[in-house]
C-alpha cells in the first residue's frame, strides 16, 4: 500500500474560521511533510516530521499549526487564514528524512474568503 | 539555495511521437526525483536517481543523472494521451556532510499535452 490520504478534499473557510487538515499513511513511513502549492507553481515545503517530531519549519506564519499525533497522521491546524492562503495543499510521506522517495497524497484544496 | 530549471515549459506532441524534457542544476544533484502531476492533484512518484550516469525506466519513461551529476533528463517513448499532465524534477537538499534533510526543491515544472 503506497497510499497517503488527505481529508477533506476540499474546504471553504472564512478568515475567522478554525479548520484542520488531515494526513494518514500506513506505510510505516517515519518522515512527514506539509506542502503548499499556488496555481502554476510547484509545491513548496512547509513543515517536515521526522520520527513524529517537528525537524523543519520554513518560516511559515503561525497561523499554520502542524501536528503529528503518530507516527501515521499528520495533522495542519488553520487559524486565522488571509485569502492569499488559498491553494492546494499536499502532505507527502517517505520512509525517513535521510533517503527515500517522497509520496504524495491528493491534496486538500483550500480556499479562504 | 538548490535551483532547478526545467526545459521546456510546455510541450504539445502528437501521440506516438518520442520526447524529452530536461532538468539542470546549479549545483551538484544528491538525489533527483522525478514526478508527474495531474492538474489539481498530487504528485505521483517516477523515479529517483542518485548516482552519476544513472538511469532507470518505467514502462516507456526513461530518465538519466548525467556523470557529472547536474543534469537530468526525462524521455517517453511512444507517447500517450495518458503521459499528459506536468512534468516536475525536484532535489534533495543536503548539509555540508551530504546527509538529506529531507527538504525537496522543485522546478517549475514542464506541462506535456498529447493529442491524440
Amino acid at each position: 500500500d503506497t497510499e497517503v490520504t488527505q481529508t477533506p478534499k476540499h474546504l471553504v473557510m472564512g478568515m475567522t474560521n478554525k479548520k484542520s487538515l488531515k494526513c494518514e499513511q500506513h506505510m510505516g513511513h517515519r518522515a512527514m511533510y506539509w506542502y503548499k502549492q499556488k496555481a502554476k507553481k510547484p509545491p513548496e515545503l512547509m513543515f517536515v516530521y521526522s520520527y513524529e517530531k517537528l525537524s523543519i519549519n520554513e518560516s511559515v506564519p503561525s497561523r499554520f499549526s502542524p501536528e503529528c499525533p503518530n507516527s501515521s497522521l499528520l495533522n495542519l491546524h488553520l487559524h486565522a487564514l488571509q485569502p492569499e492562503d488559498s491553494a492546494l495543499y499536499l502532505c507527502a510521506s517517505s520512509p525517513t528524512t535521510l533517503a527515500g522517495e517522497q509520496y504524495f497524497g491528493p491534496g486538500t484544496r483550500l480556499t479562504v474568503t | 539555495s538548490q535551483e532547478l530549471e526545467q526545459s521546456p515549459q510546455s510541450l504539445i506532441v502528437q501521440e506516438g511521437k518520442n520526447l524529452t524534457i530536461n532538468c539542470t542544476s546549479s549545483k551538484t544533484l544528491y538525489g533527483l526525483y522525478w514526478y508527474k502531476q495531474k492538474y489539481g492533484e498530487g504528485l505521483i512518484f517516477l523515479m529517483m536517481l542518485q548516482k552519476g550516469g544513472e538511469e532507470k525506466s518505467h514502462e516507456k519513461i526513461t530518465a538519466k543523472l548525467d556523470e557529472k551529476k547536474q543534469q537530468s533528463s526525462l524521455h517517453i517513448t511512444a507517447s500517450q494521451p495518458s503521459h499528459a499532465g506536468i512534468y516536475l524534477c525536484g532535489a534533495a537538499r543536503v548539509n555540508a556532510g551530504g546527509t538529506s534533510y529531507g527538504k525537496l526543491t522543485f522546478g517549475q515544472g514542464t506541462i506535456l499535452t498529447v493529442h491524440p
